[in-house]
């Protein structure tokens, strides 16, 4: 079935620093969400990615579409304690489901 | 609107005991789902329904039931519980399943087996 591959797992950074996780498909992608959920939360949705090469950014996130619809990031410039948690990106299925990546948790050192 | 509500919080069962796991939205959604979520193992999608009537099995469905008798409600029945489900569940909905719509999900249920 569908596969969404999430890297890395696990990021540790420096308040400030800047912060990157990816999400790679081996088929083409119709589009593309990206989820985040804090520490003993639920998942909440952040964006969606439809066209192909598609930028979309808030305040100090970016996402970022792959020109072939296989690939996706999400970069956060100057992190902060409250970005702490778990980013995931979720791919539409065929039945109209999500199929999610593994995540990938972020921890910020104040 | 309250959203997409799940009861029980926190749930101990022992193994081979039974239980319903209920999940409730009031924003008129179609599509509701199951997913559960284990440490490193990212959200998997259990059952799902794509309206009153009508569902059909994710990823991981072997264990559990599911119905959905109206649009609001889509509760999740664990049969015999067995330790392998030790998890968090959550619920989740959108209005439809064509197209592309954000998923909102539920506070989630803390389900520990021994």
């Amino acid at each position: 079935g569908q596969q969404v591959m999430q890297i890395p797992q696990y990021q540790h950074v420096q308040e400030g620093e800047d912060f990157t996780t990816y999400c790679n498909s081996s088929t083409t992608l119709s589009n593309i969400q990206w989820y985040k959920q804090r520490p003993g939360g639920h998942p909440v949705f952040l964006i969606q990615l439809v066209k192909s090469g598609e930028v979309k950014k808030q305040k100090r996130l970016t996402f970022q579409f792959g020109e072939a619809k296989k690939n996706s990031s999400l970069h956060i410039t100057a992190t902060q304690t409250t970005d702490v948690g778990t980013y995931f990106c979720a791919a539409g299925g065929s039945q109209g489901n999500l199929i999610f990546g593994k995540g990938t948790k972020l921890s910020v050192k104040p | 609107n309250a959203g997409v509500t799940q009861t029980p919080k926190f749930q101990v069962l022992k193994t081979g005991q039974s239980m319903t796991l209920q999940c409730a939205q009031d924003m008129n959604h179609e599509y509701m789902s199951w997913y559960r979520q284990d440490p490193g193992m990212g959200l998997r999608l259990i059952h799902y329904s794509v309206g009153a009537g009508i569902t059909d099995q994710g990823e991981v469905p072997n264990g559990y039931n599911v119905s959905r008798s109206t649009t609001e409600d889509f509760p999740l029945r664990l049969l015999s519980a067995a330790p392998s489900q030790t998890s968090v569940y959550f619920c989740a909905s959108r209005p439809t399943r064509q197209g592309s719509y954000e998923q909102y999900f539920g506070p989630g249920t803390r389900l520990t087996v021994t």
